[in-house]
């Protein structure tokens, strides 16, 4: 079945431990990647996608073709990076529109 | 400027009411996608609008739901003879062309009781 996987609902952190959010994917082809970040009281929002190759707020994500993996990892936690990071993606081939498939979210706590 | 926007927030519904959720996409925006997200799911693709074009609803769970964008702004989902199963967060995105950005609002969440 195709589908998004993220393997841990919670991941607990302390400040300045590195970070990696687990995501892999079941498509065959080449999906465009993405993760989305919702913090307390907040919307939905974009993080990163893999083919900007950027990082935002620290955060890398690198797409493991071979693996069918999409990590996204930080160096150093914040206490401000506590959320909800959901991957996503588009399956192949694309649709011309943006019709997201999502995983389940892994909550992100990080302590003082 | 404004984000998208989504009325009501909350909705509390009797089982077999008739509700009807409303999103106002940011203006300009082409492209009106509706979600739904069950409690600790992500959010799951329900359909896509393009203006006042519904060019995919293959998501919609079932005929009891029903999803319009007339005048290719203001988009409303409707279900019928709510289920409890259809308790969830709705939410409503848009993005300026179908593959910009996608700005999403804040959600509507429905209690079916």
């Amino acid at each position: 079945a195709q589908r998004v996987t993220q393997p841990e609902k919670l991941l607990s952190v302390f400040k300045g431990a590195p970070v990696e959010l687990k995501c892999n994917y079941s498509y065959s082809g080449s999906p465009e990647l993405f993760w989305y970040v919702q913090y307390s009281r907040q919307r939905l929002q974009l993080l990163l996608r893999h083919i900007s190759r950027e990082s935002i707020k620290g955060f890398t994500a690198d797409l493991n073709k071979g693996e069918t993996s999409f990590h996204l990892k930080k160096p150093f936690a914040q206490e401000e990076d506590s959320a909800m990071y959901y991957c996503a993606l588009i399956p192949p081939p694309p649709g011309g529109y943006n019709k997201l498939i999502f995983g389940a979210g892994t909550r992100l706590a990080v302590h003082p | 400027g404004a984000g998208v926007s989504q009325s009501p927030r909350y909705k509390v519904a009797k089982r077999g009411q008739d509700v009807a959720l409303r999103c106002d996409p940011i203006s300009g925006h082409v492209s009106l996608f509706w979600y739904q997200q069950a409690l600790g799911q992500g959010p799951e693709f329900l359909t896509y609008f393009q203006n006042e074009a519904q060019l995919d609803k293959s998501g919609l769970p079932s005929d009891r739901f029903f999803a319009e964008r007339p005048e290719g702004s203001v988009s409303t989902l409707k279900i019928q003879r709510t289920q409890q199963e259809d308790s969830a967060v709705y939410l409503c995105a848009s993005s300026h062309g179908p593959r910009g950005d996608l700005f999403f609002g804040p959600g509507t969440r429905l209690t079916v009781l």
